[in-house]
């Protein structure tokens, strides 16, 4: 079946450090990427997303990079804040069906 | 706007024991889809819906059923509830297939 392999499962970095977390995806007919932060006992919220027709995206300090060919897709993060410590979650969208990949616990040390 | 609307917050049920989870949104939304969150493993898509009598299953689905009798609630049944099923349930609704998932606020339920 479809799957998503994401990695690390978990990335500590300092205060103004670039964090990156970088998923794979199987169905090569998935076609919509979105990245899901969800803070401690909060719901996931979508944070940033790329169509399978655009190769990068930027949102003042998150980007994503997407590469069909390899299946490859990743999430980054400048200038990191302690309020960016959460657990991110990437996805692969085919048609209305999503599969997520396994979660980056994320600590951002002040 | 409530968005999604999950009940209950917590549950805890005996082994055998059946149970309803509700889901409701009100931004007339077609696409529903119910998750299950276990430490490690992520988000895994157990049931989901394209509209109105519409289901079908995702990753995970074996124990539980879903209907969509409306657009606007979506429930998930436990038919037989067992310890594996101990997880936090989210029910995600988003308008179109490549757009924003909006979750709800999450279940905790706990089988013993």
């Amino acid at each position: 079946g479809e799957n998503v392999e994401q990695h690390p499962s978990t990335l500590s970095v300092q205060e103004g450090d670039s964090a990156v977390i970088k998923c794979t995806y199987s169905d090569s007919a998935s076609n919509y990427f979105p990245w899901y932060k969800q803070e401690l006992g909060k719901r996931p919220q979508l944070i940033i997303d790329i169509r399978s027709n655009v190769g990068e995206k930027k949102d003042q300090r998150i980007a994503v990079t997407l590469n069909k060919t390899a299946k490859h897709f990743s999430l980054h993060i400048t200038e990191t804040q302690p309020e960016d410590s959460a657990v991110y979650f990437c996805a692969a969208s085919r048609g209305f069906k999503t599969i997520f990949g396994a979660g980056t616990r994320l600590f951002v040390k002040a | 706007n409530a968005g999604v609307t999950q009940t209950p917050k917590f549950q805890v049920l005996k082994t055998g024991q059946s149970m309803t989870l509700q889901c409701a949104q009100d931004m007339n939304h077609e696409y529903m889809s119910w998750y299950r969150q276990d430490p490690g493993m992520g988000l895994r898509l157990i049931h989901y819906s394209v509209g109105a009598g519409i289901t079908d299953q995702g990753e995970v689905p074996n124990g539980y059923n879903v209907s969509r009798s409306t657009t606007e609630d979506f429930p998930l049944r436990l038919l037989s509830a067992a310890p594996s099923q101990t997880s936090v349930y989210f029910c995600a609704s988003r308008e179109q297939s490549h757009t924003e998932a909006f979750f709800g606020q999450g279940t905790r339920l706990t089988v013993v």
